[in-house]
Order: C-alpha cells, then sequence, then structure tokens
C-alpha cells in the first residue's frame, strides 16, 4: 500500500514571504506521478503543480516549484512571494498506474498581511 | 483543461429520503469515475472506483447498498445515497479519468454539499 504524509498540519506565512510544505510518500511503484493540489474555501480542488516520477528536474509553476527527492521520497511544495490568494489547504497526492490516488492529510496555510 | 461538473452542487434532505448526484465529464470521456467524501478540514476519502459499463468497486467500509453508484455512460456517473441520515452529511466530490492517461491528468469535480436533516 501507498502512503502520503503531510507532517504540517497548519503552516503560517507573512505576505510575500516564502514558505515550504513538506510531503513524503511511501510507494513500491517505481514509476508515478506527484501532484500538490490547493482547495480554498470553495472546497474545488486545484492543480497547483505535478511532477513525473521519472524526471530528475524539479517542476516549476511560476511561484510554485518542488523539490523532488525520488531516493528519500520525498516532495515538497515551496511557495515564493507569498499572495493572500493562497491561503487554502493544500495535499500532496500520488498517483500510479494503477490509478488509484493517495491524498495526504493536507496542510492548512494561512497568510498573513 | 478538461472540466467535471456535478449537480446539485448544495442538497438539504430530509433524513430517510434519498439524494443523486451527478457527476458529467463535459469535453472528455471518464471511463473511470472516482467518487471522494470529505469531512470538514480532512483528507478527500475515496469511497468507489467505477468504470463505464461496470459495477463500483467499493473501498473496505463504504455500504455498497447504502451508496449507490451508476456509471452508465462515459459523461454522466451518478452517486446516490439511499435513506440518508445525519451523519452522511459530507462534501462528496468526483473525479473522472481518461482511460490510457496513466492518471497524469485528474479532473475534479467542483463537488456536492450534503446536508441531511
Amino acid at each position: 500500500a501507498q502512503t502520503v504524509t503531510q507532517s504540517q498540519p497548519e503552516m503560517s506565512v507573512q505576505e510575500a514571504e516564502t514558505v515550504t510544505l513538506s510531503c513524503t510518500y511511501d510507494t513500491s511503484e517505481s514509476d508515478y506521478y506527484l501532484f500538490w493540489y490547493k482547495q480554498p474555501p470553495s472546497r474545488q480542488m486545484i492543480l497547483v503543480i505535478r511532477q513525473e516520477a521519472y524526471k530528475q528536474q524539479n517542476a516549476t509553476e511560476n511561484r510554485f516549484s518542488v523539490n523532488f527527492q525520488k531516493a528519500a521520497k520525498s516532495f515538497s511544495l515551496k511557495i515564493s512571494d507569498s499572495q493572500l490568494g493562497d491561503a487554502a489547504m493544500y495535499f500532496c497526492v500520488i498517483n500510479t498506474n494503477a490509478g488509484k490516488s493517495t491524498f495526504g492529510d493536507g496542510t492548512t496555510l494561512t497568510v498573513k498581511p | 483543461g478538461a472540466v467535471v461538473s456535478q449537480h446539485p452542487s448544495w442538497v438539504i434532505c430530509k433524513s430517510g429520503t434519498s439524494v443523486k448526484i451527478e457527476c458529467r465529464s463535459l469535453d472528455f470521456q471518464a471511463t473511470t469515475m472516482f467518487w471522494y467524501r470529505q469531512f470538514p478540514k480532512q483528507s478527500l476519502m475515496l469511497m468507489a472506483t467505477s468504470n463505464e459499463g461496470s459495477k463500483a468497486t467499493y473501498e473496505q467500509g463504504v455500504e455498497k447498498d447504502k451508496f449507490l453508484i451508476n456509471h452508465a455512460s462515459l459523461t454522466l456517473s451518478t452517486l446516490t445515497v439511499t435513506s440518508a441520515h445525519p451523519e452522511d452529511s459530507s462534501f462528496y466530490i468526483c473525479r473522472g479519468e481518461t482511460s490510457g492517461a496513466y492518471s497524469y491528468e485528474q479532473y475534479f469535480g467542483p463537488g456536492t454539499r450534503l446536508t441531511v436533516t
């Protein structure tokens, strides 16, 4: 069985500052995808960034980047220049070719003005 | 990107009644649909997986007779909560996938908030 651990239930960051959300996972699969999703108060799941496990280069999307350490099974999300709209619950997710997604417990991010 | 719609977005029903939630893939063929429930400030819990034209596969602990899932077409899957009780109050989210996409693309519906009084 695969697992995803988000060890930070809550995080806060000052507007314009940088914050890193941690995620570790475990899987017996060699090929998989990793995602970070944002769930704002509207509760719509919004894709923030994704990473193919076979790619060594860390994915980046504007202010969002990941630090993917495959050997350590770590997949942290860095948010630069935090904005008030970044406040949300963030989920780390792993997907294998079996099609099932495993979600972490989530990290609630507060952005302070 | 692909879009998944859910209807209704919010429903209130009385205890003992049934409620149906629809999940539609608007611009792709969802060969597989996943149904989740989510309690406040918690993660998504997978309830069942359905493939078009087949019976749904339920996760352990999910009552298949209570949560009826139908996936009769490539664009529509429904979740019916039968004889709803207050403990069924939750947020229900569907997610569609296209066969062969190797789970790289994930398409979530906006969710349905169910309140049972």
